[in-house]
């Protein structure tokens, strides 16, 4: 029931553009994205619900196909302090709700060079 | 604000002791409680979660538990440490089922088993 996230890895020069997708074989209540730096806990990004709302920060972007239960993050001009390992969360609908908890995915590596 | 705390925040055991790991959260009421593991450069597996106190769900069978004696009070326990637990471990929050919630992780505790 692990997402599945693509790509691995994404090195980048400042100021390009990246995306990272998210995909799930289960239908999906919402989709979830974090950015992990190097020792450090998980910082939420977004949130996608099922029906179009969403809830994160004004520079980050995301998408969420409800009918192919994937999700993409879309980072545009790509800063130095983008860099980190990128996670998509999700949740698993069950009857129309869930128990509130996220199964992640394995991980997307981004590097931003000067 | 609703902070989340955990401590120890590094600890390092000889295989075969006990474990004792806590996670408190502070400014709200009854949050859903979240243990998660991170092996060294892998994803966040999802160990135990609470919807309230006195109930745990485990997602993982291992030599690992938790307890909530308390709202805000969430343990991650073992027995006897094998070399295999060795990982970050991360507490979460988030309120309520709702997948408009962001869930929100602790600082970390990094367990290293000898």
């Amino acid at each position: 029931q692990q997402p599945v996230q693509s790509p691995q890895a994404v090195i980048l020069r400042e100021g390009e553009d990246a995306v990272i997708n998210c995909s799930s074989s289960k239908a999906l209540y919402s989709v979830h994205w974090y950015r992990q730096k190097h020792g450090e806990a998980p910082v939420f990004l977004m949130i996608l619900l099922k029906g179009g709302e969403q809830k994160g920060h004004e520079k980050i972007s995301a998408s969420f196909n409800e009918k192919k239960q994937q999700s993409s993050l879309y980072l545009t001009a790509s800063q130095l302090s983008y860099s980190g390992t990128y996670f998509c969360g999700t949740e698993i609908e069950i009857g129309g709700t869930s128990y509130g908890k996220l199964t992640f995915g394995q991980g997307t590596i981004l590097t931003v060079h000067p | 604000s609703q902070t989340i705390h955990q401590w120890p925040a590094t600890l390092v055991q000889p295989v075969g002791s006990p474990l004792s790991l806590e996670c408190t959260v502070e400014g709200t009421s009854n949050p859903n409680l979240y243990w998660y593991r991170q092996a060294a450069g892998r994803g966040l597996q999802l160990l135990f979660y609470s919807v309230g106190i006195g109930q745990i769900s485990s997602e993982v069978p291992q030599n690992l538990s938790a307890s909530r004696p308390q709202d805000r009070q969430f343990i991650l326990s073992s027995k006897k440490l094998l070399l295999s637990d060795s990982g970050f471990y991360l507490c979460a929050w988030r309120l309520g089922t709702s997948g408009y919630n962001e869930q929100f992780f602790g600082p970390g505790t990094r367990l290293t088993v000898l």
